[in-house]
């Protein structure tokens, strides 16, 4: 599976959208995106994938770039309970998930 | 909640105690998932089951690990003779082969702390 590159940490204001970047480079024609979350001391929680066209559910959008290399992931209405850390994974389907170390958003008031 | 299921959520023992962990999956799926993540970490992968047959393993699974599924449903992971770096949350994830997407749900994981 593709490696995955996110920023460590991010913040954004309470009621603005979060843009969660992710670069997968080396990302192959079937392999989808998929992000989780995972709150403290939670399980991850799934919320979104694709393969290449946006995608959008009640939780957030997805949106893949034409070359497939990178991704963001947005919530559009951030609130303090969306503070957790944010995982962006690239997995063939049936493979298992192969996290990396996320990014940390935290949504302050 | 995702509808996995783990118990217990906590679990203290000393070093070398053998424990048990087990996981509950959504009913209709057949895969299960079992996943190590240590403090400041994403999840690692460890071993997973369609139906009853365990399908793969990582090299993480130390002889020390089994993992069963003996009816296709719940799953134990086993832990013989445990030591302080086995101190983690230990995470179950299962979902549906043969569906659209064979997306993975979380349960809520059982931190064990190992004296």
């Amino acid at each position: 599976d593709a490696k995955t590159t996110q920023p460590p940490s991010m913040d954004c204001a309470e009621g603005r959208a979060a843009n969660l970047p992710c670069n997968h480079s080396t990302i192959s024609g079937n392999e989808y995106v998929y992000w989780y979350r995972q709150i403290h001391s939670q399980g991850p929680q799934y919320i979104i994938h694709g393969l290449k066209n946006n995608e959008t559910n009640e939780m957030a959008s997805l949106i893949i770039t034409e070359d497939r290399k990178s991704s963001t992931l947005i919530l559009p209405h951030a609130t303090l309970r969306d503070t957790a850390v944010y995982y962006c994974i690239v997995r063939v389907e049936d493979n298992d998930m192969r996290f990396g170390a996320g990014t940390r958003l935290t949504v302050k008031p | 909640d995702t509808g996995v299921s783990q118990d217990p959520r906590h679990k203290i023992t000393k070093r070398g105690q053998n424990v048990t962990f087990r996981c509950d999956p959504i009913s209709e799926h057949n895969r299960l998932y079992w996943y190590r993540q240590t403090l400041g970490q994403g999840p690692e992968f460890l071993t997973y089951f369609q139906n009853e047959a365990q399908l793969e393993k990582s090299r993480l699974l130390s002889d020390r690990f089994s993992a069963e599924r003996p009816k296709g449903s719940f799953s134990t992971l086993e832990i013989q003779r445990t030591e302080q770096g086995d101190s983690a949350m230990y995470l179950c994830a299962s979902s549906l082969r043969g569906s659209r997407t064979d997306t993975q749900y979380f349960g809520p994981g059982t931190r064990l702390t190992v004296l």
